[in-house]
């Protein structure tokens, strides 16, 4: 059974806090995701990564910054957490790219609250 | 640039009517593929189906379909005889390109949500 796990379903922080979002898939998949959704705005892009050390901003990066050490691991840092940053957090998974691509695997969510 | 178009933000039904969701997409490439995620009151989102640029076949699961037109880009999802258990924000999703960043990325509708009242 694919797993994509993340690692609080919810967490409250505040302002200025180092704000660290963990996200562990098992199903050997090179691409991995990170998303932010608001209501009234869908899911939005914040970094993926393709490959392990590798990494590419999506749509809203600032303020954020990710690291894959490991195939199957990929944090999400808030390095000084702002309430705007409050919001679900997404985590997703998938193999393939291009003409091969397959469908993206997603995790439970973290809702972050920001004070 | 890509983009996708759910233009029904909220539908509410009665159960066991039937309801279309429709997507409208946008790109300039030929080849792509459209997908379909629900997002029940839980939270996760559920993969429904992936369809190619090539492959304009409808398709049927269950109570579920779909029904892809290229020649008005849309790729349209109906549920038949609903059910509460159908209540659900969906999202309509599109990746494209041969290579590059692009071709990693989903680009997501903004959702539909859609309730099923008993």
């Amino acid at each position: 059974d694919v797993k994509v796990t993340q690692s609080s379903r919810y967490l409250v922080k505040r302002t200025g806090e180092k704000v660290f979002l963990e996200c562990v898939q098992d199903m050997d998949h090179e691409n991995m995701f990170w998303y932010r959704q608001d209501p009234g705005l869908g899911l939005r892009l914040i970094y993926f990564s393709y490959d392990v050390k590798m990494k590419e901003k999506g749509d809203i990066p600032e303020g954020y910054s990710v690291s894959r050490e490991k195939k199957e691991r990929f944090s999400l840092i808030l390095e000084s957490a702002s309430t705007n940053q409050t919001s679900m957090y997404l985590c997703a998974s998938s193999s393939g790219a291009g003409r091969d691509y397959n469908e993206q695997f997603f995790g439970p969510g973290t809702r972050l609250t920001v004070l | 640039a890509q983009k996708v178009t759910q233009a029904q933000t909220e539908i509410s039904v009665v159960e066991k009517e039937d309801v279309t969701l429709d997507c409208v997409y946008e790109t300039r490439d030929t080849t792509y593929y459209l997908f379909w995620y629900k997002q029940p009151p839980s939270g996760e989102l559920v993969f429904l189906i992936r369809r190619n640029s090539f492959d304009e076949q409808n398709e049927i699961s269950g109570r579920y379909s779909w029904n892809f037109q290229k020649s008005t880009s849309s790729f349209n999802f109906t549920i038949t005889a609903s059910q509460v258990v159908d209540s659900a924000v969906y999202f309509c999703a599109l990746s494209e390109g041969y290579s590059g960043a692009g071709s990693y990325q989903l680009t997501f509708g903004k959702g539909t949500k859609l309730s099923v009242i008993p």
